[in-house]
């Protein structure tokens, strides 16, 4: 069956630390992967996608996420963290075979602490 | 860019009355939109895929009796919650790709309230 997995659920860093948080898919088509973010009392926003073409991704706010095929992978990755990234963070795959209705991870909470 | 609203963004209502939660497309067009549930400290639960023009496909588990879908028109999908119990509160949140794309927008969501 379909599925993505987040390993950590609860992350607390320090402004200006490196992040990474883990996430896994299972899934045998063609993989479209998303980054979402939910801030505090907002709604979810897209962070970065991967469809195709070079496998380390850009998305806003200075993420980034890199899909290894061999590893069933799509990190993201921030290099210094600010207060503001406090938030809940959601990977998500794609299942063309089903309509084009995303699988959600069990979410990451990120803290930073100021 | 893309945006979808949700109406109401709240609602607490009575155990047994049907609750009505609006999911609008504001500058683009959808055929298909998503509806999802989201418990406290957990992940989007997909219950259903409104489709314009044709019935909801429902998520294994989810009583579409209990959730009826309406894709009225191209930019809104409506969905009741009928005979509401306090198990049926929840955080739900409808998502929305503009027609031809895969990227889905997600509305602020509908926190429901039922005593």
């Amino acid at each position: 069956a379909q599925s993505v997995s987040q390993h950590n659920h609860h992350v607390i860093l320090s402004e200006a630390a490196s992040l990474e948080l883990g996430c896994n898919y299972s899934y045998g088509g063609t993989v479209n992967l998303f980054w979402y973010v939910q801030y505090p009392g907002q709604h979810l926003q897209l962070l970065l996608k991967y469809f195709s073409g070079d496998p380390l991704v850009k998305g806003i706010k200075g993420f980034e996420a890199e899909f290894i095929k061999s590893k069933f992978s799509f990190n993201l990755r921030k290099p210094s963290v600010q207060w503001s990234d406090t938030a809940e963070y959601f990977c998500a795959v794609i299942l063309y075979n089903q309509g084009g209705k995303l699988i959600f991870g069990q979410g990451t909470e990120l803290s930073v602490k100021p | 860019g893309a945006v979808v609203s949700q109406h109401p963004s709240r609602v607490i209502c009575k155990s047994g009355t049907s609750v009505k939660i609006e999911c609008r497309s504001l500058d683009f067009q959808a055929t298909t939109m998503f509806w999802y549930r989201q418990f406290p400290k957990q992940s989007l639960m997909l219950m259903a895929t409104s489709n314009e023009g044709s019935k909801a496909t429902y998520e294994q588990g989810v009583e579409k009796d209990k959730f009826l879908i309406n894709h009225a028109s191209l930019t809104l999908s409506t969905l009741t919650v009928t005979s509401a119990h306090p198990e049926d509160s929840s955080f739900y949140i409808c998502s929305a790709p503009p027609t031809g794309q895969e990227t889905q927008y997600f509305g602020p969501g509908t926190r429901l309230l039922v005593l």
